[in-house]
């Protein structure tokens, strides 16, 4: 059973727009949450991260949301580019997975100009 | 120089072959991993090792073999591989022991089973 699930295999918005990125997770013992970004032909690079403690973290464009009640966080980007087109990973981790990263399947973004 | 390095980038080989994939990282860490990534599928975990001692083997079969002489290198020793075993095979590492467990990830090497 997937213990992190990205919902939504593909995304498309214009650029400029905000892209919205969602994961829902169901191990309650997680409390570390990562984004990655993939190119294609290319492995997959940290974006941004948040603890459990936290309910928010931003780093320039991109925003991400953590809703513990719920299991569910989010990535914002705002404004989008074209250069934001890539396969979007959440991933967490925690002691009851021995600290490892548990990944979502990802999520295909693209930006249109 | 690129933090998480892997060689080669593509390999191409046979069943009966055996192939080594290497992963040399530049960044102090002393926690390496190997995953698989099949189309459509998250990242798939396949061995850990931290300060050089394997902690992690996600029931991984035998033909797949993993080696750490050190903190900054990690080797996968491939044989007599099947055609569902085509995937691309990332490297990561991170600072051990730390309460960030971020993961910083090779290129990849793009493995084809024919």
């Amino acid at each position: 059973d997937q213990q992190v699930k990205q919902n939504s295999p593909s995304l498309s918005v214009q650029e400029g727009r905000i892209s919205i990125l969602n994961c829902d997770y169901t191990n309650s013992m997680f409390d570390y949450f990562l984004w990655y970004k993939k190119y294609p032909a290319e492995g997959p690079t940290f974006l941004i991260s948040i603890s459990s403690i936290k309910d928010k973290n931003e780093d320039g464009r991109f925003t991400v949301f953590l809703n513990k009640s719920a299991k569910h966080l989010s990535l914002h980007i705002v404004p989008s580019q074209p250069g934001d087109s890539a396969v979007y990973f959440c991933a967490a981790s925690g002691e009851g997975s021995a600290r490892q990263l548990t990944f979502g399947s990802g999520t295909q973004l693209t930006v249109l100009p | 120089e690129t933090g998480v390095t892997q060689t080669p980038r593509h390999l191409v080989m046979g069943m009966t072959n055996k192939k080594s994939l290497k992963c040399e990282q530049h960044l102090g860490h002393n926690a390496m991993y190997w995953y698989k990534q099949s189309a459509k599928k998250p990242l798939e975990l396949m061995f850990v090792y931290n300060f050089k001692e394997q902690t992690e083997n996600n029931s991984v079969p035998s033909r797949f073999s993993p080696e750490c002489p050190n903190s900054s290198h990690l080797f996968l020793h491939l044989h007599t591989l099947q055609p569902e075993d085509s995937a691309l095979y990332l490297c990561a590492s991170s600072r051990a022991g730390s309460e960030a467990d971020t993961q910083y990830f090779g290129p990849g090497t793009r493995l084809t089973v024919l």
